[in-house]
């Protein structure tokens, strides 16, 4: 069954650091999203993206946040400057009929 | 916006028994409701969904309700199993196109005891 593929697992930075999350979308699905979650907290959308454009954020997504799609395949979450409350879990997901979620990158930030 | 409201937050049933968990939503223009299931380490998967032009779905052991009238929809897990124990998420969106976001519920935490 197509999954959508997230890198890393696990990252742990710096505070101040910036960290870029990486998503492999199923191939054939068109839109994307970012959501996170904070631990014990509920999923919370971030951004979506379509035809190489946000489509909708959230305001969570601040200027702390951009997103792009560098190649036909990858689809990536970029924060600058992390701060400690963005450690989270961060799921990518794509649509095509429903949406698929990835297994996540848990983001630690020290 | 939409908000999405989830009960129980722990819920605990012997093997065999049935679970239910219970949502409400805010927004009467909400028109989609999926259901997630999500384990340990992994992202959340889709269990099931219903749209608004149906009042109850069902795949095998589990099923969905919805009464828009009263913004409810619930989930029904029947004769439960260990391999069921996981964390449940309701959601909602209003999508004025399929592929809106969805805005999730708190999630149940349930756990099936062998």
């Amino acid at each position: 069954e197509p999954e959508v593929t997230q890198t890393p697992s696990h990252q742990v930075t710096q505070m101040g650091q910036e960290v870029i999350l990486r998503c492999v979308p199923i191939s054939n699905h068109l839109y994307f999203y970012w959501y996170r979650q904070i631990l014990g907290q509920k999923v919370e959308f971030l951004v979506s993206f379509y035809n190489n454009e946000i489509s909708e954020k959230s305001e969570i997504f601040d200027d702390q946040f951009s997103v792009e799609r560098p190649d036909g395949s990858n689809f990536t979450l970029k924060i600058r400057s992390t701060k400690l409350e963005d450690s989270a879990m961060y799921f990518c997901a794509s649509f095509a009929g429903g949406y698929t979620f990835g297994s996540g990158t848990r983001l630690t930030v020290v | 916006g939409e908000n999405v409201e989830q009960h129980p937050s722990t819920l605990s049933v012997q093997e065999g028994d049935s679970a239910v968990i219970k949502c409400t939503y805010s927004d009467s223009a909400s028109n989609y409701f999926p259901w997630y299931k999500q384990e340990l380490g992994k992202g959340p998967q889709l269990i099931i969904d219903i749209r608004s032009n149906v009042g109850e779905k069902k795949d095998q052991r589990i099923a969905v309700t919805l009464n828009k009238t009263a913004k409810h929809f619930s989930l029904h897990i029947t004769e439960t199993q260990p391999e069921d124990s996981a964390v449940y998420f309701c959601a909602a969106s209003w999508a004025k196109t399929s592929y809106d976001k969805v805005i999730f519920g708190p999630g149940t935490s349930l756990s099936v005891i062998p």
